[in-house]
């Protein structure tokens, strides 16, 4: 147990639906993360936040769309997806975003049909 | 541009047998080294961070060393229990928000 939830664990939806993934970190950190990670491919970096406000965005396309209410708890927005978005997304936070270690939660293993 | 490579991408051992781990890096301005284990359907669990040229961190079976251009993962006597993908990554000195991570060498142990 690393201290970052994620809900839901799986997740099935066709191209034209709408649904959110929600990560929570319970260790009392500033930064989280959003990565996509998908078969034979390194983890992809996609959202970055600190201290709510988004700092990083790697050409991630617009059908993904983070929201960080506040330091514990990160969302990732889906709608209108492609089958290529079928991955594992993965959440992580850390104390801060110069080089501290990112500790990452269980993974949302999503299926776009 | 950042690069992270590891090698081999797969690796089989026998219960006992030790092996080394390679992860090869080009970046400008190393902020640190990281190592994850991750389990098939699990996220990354994290083992260690290396910080400058000539570390090493020691947990249980397992010893991390860095050099300049790359790091090792030594793997003593191994149990298949450490059976799994070992990820490492990189951070950059300037960018601090940025990881890249390399693909990772799938490990099984076979009893």
């Amino acid at each position: 147990e690393t201290g970052v939830t994620q809900t839901p664990r799986h997740l099935v939806m066709g191209m034209t639906n709408k649904k959110s993934l929600k990560c929570e970190q319970h260790l009392g950190h500033n930064a989280m993360y959003w990565y996509k990670q998908s078969a034979k491919k390194p983890l992809e970096l996609m959202f970055v936040y600190s201290l709510e406000e988004r700092v990083e965005n790697n050409s991630v396309p617009s059908r993904f769309s983070p929201e960080c209410p506040n330091s514990s708890h990160l969302f990732l927005h889906l709608h209108t997806l492609q089958p290529e978005d079928s991955a594992l997304y993965l959440c992580a936070s850390s104390q801060d975003t110069g080089g501290e270690t990112q500790y990452f939660g269980p993974g949302t293993r999503l299926l776009v049909l | 541009e950042d690069q992270v490579t590891q090698s081999p991408e797969a690796l089989r051992l026998q219960e006992g047998e030790s092996s080394s781990l390679n992860c090869s890096y080009t970046v400008s301005g190393l902020r640190g080294l990281f190592w994850y284990r991750q389990d098939p359907g699990k996220g990354p669990e994290f083992l260690f961070t290396l910080y400058s040229a000539g570390e090493e961190k020691e947990k249980e079976r397992l010893k991390a060393t860095l050099t300049k251009k790359e790091s090792f993962l030594h793997i003593t006597a191994p149990k298949p229990e450490d059976s799994a993908t070992y990820l490492c990554a990189v951070q950059r000195d300037n960018y601090g928000q940025n990881f890249v991570f390399g693909p990772g060498t799938r490990l099984s142990v076979l009893p």
